[in-house]
């Protein structure tokens, strides 16, 4: 069946570098997703892409669509502590379903 | 806006009772309600997707007759754990979508559940 592929599984970085996780689909999806879980939280939706190539920013984040809509990027530029969880994205195998990436979990040394 | 209550947070009894979680969407109406099993650490784990009052429609390997979901309205779902064992500890989250089961999910705090 339809999975999410998504890397990598840990992250750990300076404060101030940047971070990148990437998410892969076996099929094409209609849209992608992307949550961030701080840590003993819940999910939290950021972001959702539609278009081909589409690319979209959130202060810091930038988040990618690909043009076969089959992968996604989200990149932090200059990470702060306030960053530190998990980033899980999410795609729809069809109309009626949603599989989630199996989550990047970020962690920032001050 | 967009928010979701999850009752309790917390429980813990002991091996055998039955538990209920329940799920609202505040100030939308959730065509679609979705609940999750967490482990530390790990991913969201799908257990079942469940339609405003239709039978909800388990993922494989999740026990129907253990884990028993109601959607009996737009704003309300219910996960009960049916004669709970140490092994179904875990956190339980559930999420709701006013757009359908592939549109942007608004998550509840989650459910840690300890059987004894």
């Amino acid at each position: 069946g339809q999975q999410v592929m998504q890397i990598p599984q840990y992250q750990h970085v300076q404060e101030g570098e940047d971070f990148t996780t990437y998410c892969n689909s076996s099929t094409t999806l209609s849209n992608i997703q992307w949550y961030k879980q701080r840590p003993g939280g819940h999910p939290v939706f950021l972001i959702q892409l539609v278009k081909s190539g589409e690319v979209k920013k959130q202060k810091r984040l930038t988040f990618q669509f690909g043009e076969a809509k089959k992968n996604s990027s989200l990149h932090i530029t200059a990470t702060q502590t306030t960053d530190v969880g998990t980033y899980f994205c999410a795609g729809p195998p069809n109309n009626n379903d949603m599989r989630f990436g199996a989550g990047t979990r970020l962690t920032v040394k001050p | 806006g967009a928010v979701v209550s999850q009752h309790p947070s917390r429980v813990i009894c002991k091996s055998g009772t039955s538990v209920k979680i329940e799920c609202r969407s505040l100030d939308f109406q959730a065509t679609t309600m979705f609940w999750y099993r967490q482990f530390p650490k790990q991913s969201l784990m799908l257990m079942a997707t469940s339609n405003e009052g239709s039978k909800a429609t388990y993922e494989q390997g999740v026990e129907k007759d253990k884990f028993l979901i109601n959607h009996a309205s737009l704003t309300l779902s219910t996960l009960t754990v049916t004669s709970a064992h140490p092994e179904d500890s875990s956190f339980y989250i559930c999420s709701a979508s006013d757009r359908g089961p592939s549109q942007p999910q608004h998550f509840g705090d989650g459910t840690r559940l300890s059987i004894l």
